[in-house]
């Protein structure tokens, strides 16, 4: 099944350092999600974005619908030890009664003080 | 939070046993998902429901079934374990709206493990 590629796959970064993380697909998609999984939870969800070229902001968190609708780009402001985790990014697809997610492979980030 | 339950929430299992888990909601949300989640390979979706006896096929459904016989109940079935089948599965909903948001809320996951 395809997976969108996600980059980069890990970051070590210290506190208070900005983030950036993207997504690309070779397909379209009207829905763009990003996700935070901790360890031995489930994935929450953080932002989703509804239309090319949206830029949304949660906290310090801010994500883009990239215009072609083939990206998406989630950036965190001024790291803390809190955003260590996994971030997936996920794109909606919908034909009649199926409506389905595709999940990036996840960027892991790791927050050092 | 969609006030999504899954259970059990661990479970260890022999080779060729049968073995369902069950996911509970009480968003009265329309649709509800099946994933596993492996190493390498992000989440992948096994079955999804969108109603009550309705449900079709993921990408990686061979060896598992489902059934959902209410609309906060969506249960899933390993017919005959294998090691293979090792893996943490999580069930999401969403509200299924057409037109509307297409957000995903996940379970906190059962990790099951096949001897």
């Amino acid at each position: 099944g395809q997976q969108l590629n996600q980059s980069p796959q890990s970051m070590f970064i210290q506190e208070g350092e900005d983030v950036s993380m993207n997504c690309t697909s070779s397909s379209i998609f009207n829905t763009w999600l990003w996700y935070k999984q901790e360890p031995g939870e489930g994935p929450v969800l953080l932002i989703a974005l509804y239309k090319a070229g949206e830029l949304t902001s949660n906290g310090r968190l801010t994500a883009q619908f990239g215009i072609t609708r083939k990206d998406s780009f989630l950036n965190i402001s001024a790291s803390i030890p809190s955003d260590v985790g996994i971030y997936f990014c996920a794109g909606h697809v919908q034909t009649g009664t199926a409506s389905k997610l595709t999940f990036g492979t996840g960027t892991r980030l790791q927050v050092t003080l | 939070d969609a006030g999504i339950t899954q259970s059990p929430r661990h479970k260890v299992t022999e080779t060729g046993t049968p073995v369902t888990l069950r996911c509970h909601q009480t968003e009265n949300h329309r649709y509800m998902y099946w994933y596993r989640q492996d190493p390498g390979h992000g989440l992948r979706l096994i079955h999804y429901s969108y109603g009550v006896k309705d449900t079709d096929k993921g990408e990686v459904s061979d060896g598992y079934s489902v059934s959902r016989s209410k609309t906060e109940d969506f249960l899933l079935t390993l017919e005959s374990a294998t090691s293979s089948q090792t893996s943490v599965y999580f069930c999401a909903t969403a509200t299924g709206t057409s037109g509307g948001p297409q957000e995903q809320y996940f379970g906190p996951g059962t990790r099951l493990t096949v001897t």
